[in-house]
This record gives C-alpha cells, structure tokens and sequence, in this order.
C-alpha cells in the first residue's frame, strides 16, 4: 500500500514536504508518481521517478519549484514543494507505475492527503 | 497538447442498469488508455487497462472498449458498490505524460 504524509496549511510563498510510504512490494523496482487534484479541477500528473532515480520528469506547472525524490532503503517516496501558490491547493497523491512491459499506468495509489494553500 | 474530453460528467442510475462512460483523446492515443475508479477518501482504484484489459479482481460486469481517440467503460449491471467517480487516463508508452479525463460521478437515480 502507499500512504502519503505531510499535507497541511501553508502560507503562499511556503514550503512543504510531503512523503508516500510504501508497503508490500518491491518498491524499488517501480517508477513512482505524484499526482493531484484540485477542488473541482481534473487529476493532474506532476512528477515522475524511475526506482533507481536516474531519470525524473516534471510538468510544467511545477517545474523549477518542485522536487521528486525517494529513498529506497526507507521505502519512501517525496515532493518537496516551494514557492507554493493558492493554485496548488489540491489533494496530493502518489501512485505506483506498472512494470508491465510497454504500458504506463498507475495500478496503486494512495489516498492521498490534502495541501491547503491560504494566508 | 493532448486533450482528454470525458462524458457525462454526472449520470444518474439505478441499480441494475447498464451505464457506459466515453473519454475522446484529441490525437490518437492508440490503445493506452485506463479507467480508475474513485470513492471519497479512498485511494483510486485501476479497473480497466490497455483500453479493454480487466485488471485481476475487477469484477467481470465493468469493461472497456475503443482504440484511437474514442474509449468507452462500461458498466453492466450497476451494482451497490459501483456508485463512485469514473476517470480515464491516457499513457503514452514512448513519452513522460499522462493525462486524466474530468471524471463522470456515478449517482444513484
């Protein structure tokens, strides 16, 4: 399972961490994701990290104030966010990416945890 | 950029009912499309993949269909359980985004 910590209130400007534990596989054999979803908005992918780190991708509307990285020993993936803005008030989610061969779903996410933006 | 465009965003239903969900990509998606499926403070949960795989332990009343730019879910016999949210999500094999649907809430009628 995965089970993401780390939400909270903070002001615009601020920083936070969030980290996904990870349980009951392998963890550093699967590319791991941050995904989020704002009020009323669409699920909206972010970041992406191979299991053994070497290769990250992020969108555009983080690039530059977030970070991807993980910790195989503990099993733990993170987002350190900065320069947070009211826009990305959302709920924040980790899902794992299937090693299937040629296919790049998500088959595990975890519920998720909620970062509010506010002054 | 590719689009995801899902509909409905609401359907109403009653138990029993046969329901289906469409998800249009803007460009050809070939068949990398999945369906999740979604209840308030719950972790997503992956039903279909490969626009028609059935993922292990989804019940055999959801499935999926499509290749391209149109997809359909569909669900046979509304069962209790099956009221939630609905979102597609398209995966490139060859490049580094994947983009979600808005979703469709299932309610009950």
């Amino acid at each position: 399972q995965l089970v993401e910590s780390g939400g909270g209130l903070v002001q615009p400007g601020g920083s936070l961490r969030l980290s996904c534990a990870a349980s009951g596989f392998a963890f550093s054999r699967f590319a791991m994701h941050w995904v989020r979803q704002a009020p009323g908005m669409r699920l909206e992918s972010l970041s992406v990290i191979t299991g053994n780190g070497d290769s990250i991708h992020y969108a555009n509307s983080v690039r530059g104030r977030f970070t991807i990285s993980r910790d195989n020993s503990k099993n733990s993936l993170y987002l350190q966010m900065g320069s947070l803005r009211t826009e990305d008030m959302a709920v924040y989610y980790c899902a794992r990416e299937t090693t299937a061969a040629a296919e790049r779903f998500f088959d595990l996410w975890g519920r998720g945890t909620l970062v509010t933006v506010s002054s | 950029d590719l689009q995801m465009t899902q509909s409905p965003s609401t359907l109403s239903a009653s138990i029993g009912d046969t329901v289906t969900i469409t998800c249009r990509a803007s460009q050809s998606i070939r068949d990398w499309l999945a369906w999740y499926q979604q209840k308030p403070g719950k972790a997503p949960k992956l039903l279909i993949y490969k626009a028609s795989t059935l993922e292990s332990g989804v019940p055999s009343r959801f499935s999926g269909s499509g290749s391209g730019t149109e997809f359909t879910l569909t669900i046979n016999g509304l069962q209790p359980d099956d009221f939630a949210t609905y979102f597609c999500q398209q995966y490139t094999s060859d490049s580094p985004t994947w983009t979600f649907g808005q979703g469709t809430k299932v309610e009950i009628k």
